[in-house]
């Protein structure tokens, strides 16, 4: 089974300081993954992605890791600010296929002013 | 980009009543469609997979007789949510792939619709 379904972690953080968000994925078949951004009342927002020939890919202040040894991942956020407070999900994809993300659990980011 | 657009945005019904939930791609062609259901300080839970002029793909545990996916074009997926019960409230979102989306950047998201039945 998945590790979804669960009361969401909260990680709290100072504006202007790094944040680091890290997600458990469950199946190691798993070759795409990806962060997502929620807003509240909102849908998902895509952050950015990362294959699983790749161990880190960077972006616009933000930097996803994937560990596959230990079936882990993070996204970490630079210079946080306060409109990157949001819930972020991490979602892995299923091997083969279209893509049909499988969300994980979620990490509530809130950055204080 | 891309807009996936959901109507109603919220939506209060009493409980034994129908509730549909309309899907749009309004400015690309969505071969195939998603409906999740998210729960208060939950992730994301795939219903089913929809693909146009097709019957939907259901995940297990989810009432297809419950949840009526309707896929007509490849603009529009519809959800139906019949004879809702108070634990049918939740917050429906839908997604839409373009083309043969093999990419998270491809995929679209609803801004979702709150439901809540009485």
């Amino acid at each position: 089974g998945e590790s979804v379904g669960l009361h969401l972690p909260t990680l709290s953080v100072q504006e202007g300081d790094n944040s680091i968000i890290n997600c458990a994925y469950s199946n190691s078949a798993s070759d795409y993954f990806i962060w997502y951004k929620q807003e509240s009342g909102k849908g998902p927002q895509f952050i950015i992605d990362i294959r699983s020939n790749m161990d880190k890919r960077q972006g616009q202040r933000v930097t996803v890791l994937l560990n596959k040894t230990v079936k882990h991942l993070s996204l970490q956020i630079a210079a946080t600010q306060p409109g990157d407070s949001a819930v972020y999900f991490c979602a892995e994809n299923r091997a083969g296929g279209s893509y049909i993300p499988t969300f994980g659990r979620g990490t509530s980011l809130i950055v204080h002013p | 980009g891309a807009v996936v657009s959901q109507h109603p945005s919220w939506v209060i019904c009493k409980s034994g009543t129908s509730v549909k939930i309309e899907c749009r791609s309004l400015d690309f062609q969505a071969t195939t469609m998603f409906w999740y259901r998210q729960f208060p300080k939950q992730s994301l839970m795939l219903m089913a997979t929809s693909n146009e002029g097709s019957k939907a793909t259901y995940e297990q545990g989810v009432e297809k007789d419950k949840f009526l996916i309707n896929h007509a074009s490849l603009t529009l997926s519809t959800l139906t949510v019949t004879s809702a019960h108070p634990e049918d409230s939740s917050f429906y979102i839908c997604s839409a792939n373009w083309g043969r989306a093999r990419d998270a950047d491809t995929q679209y998201f609803g801004p979702g619709t709150r439901l809540t039945v009485l």
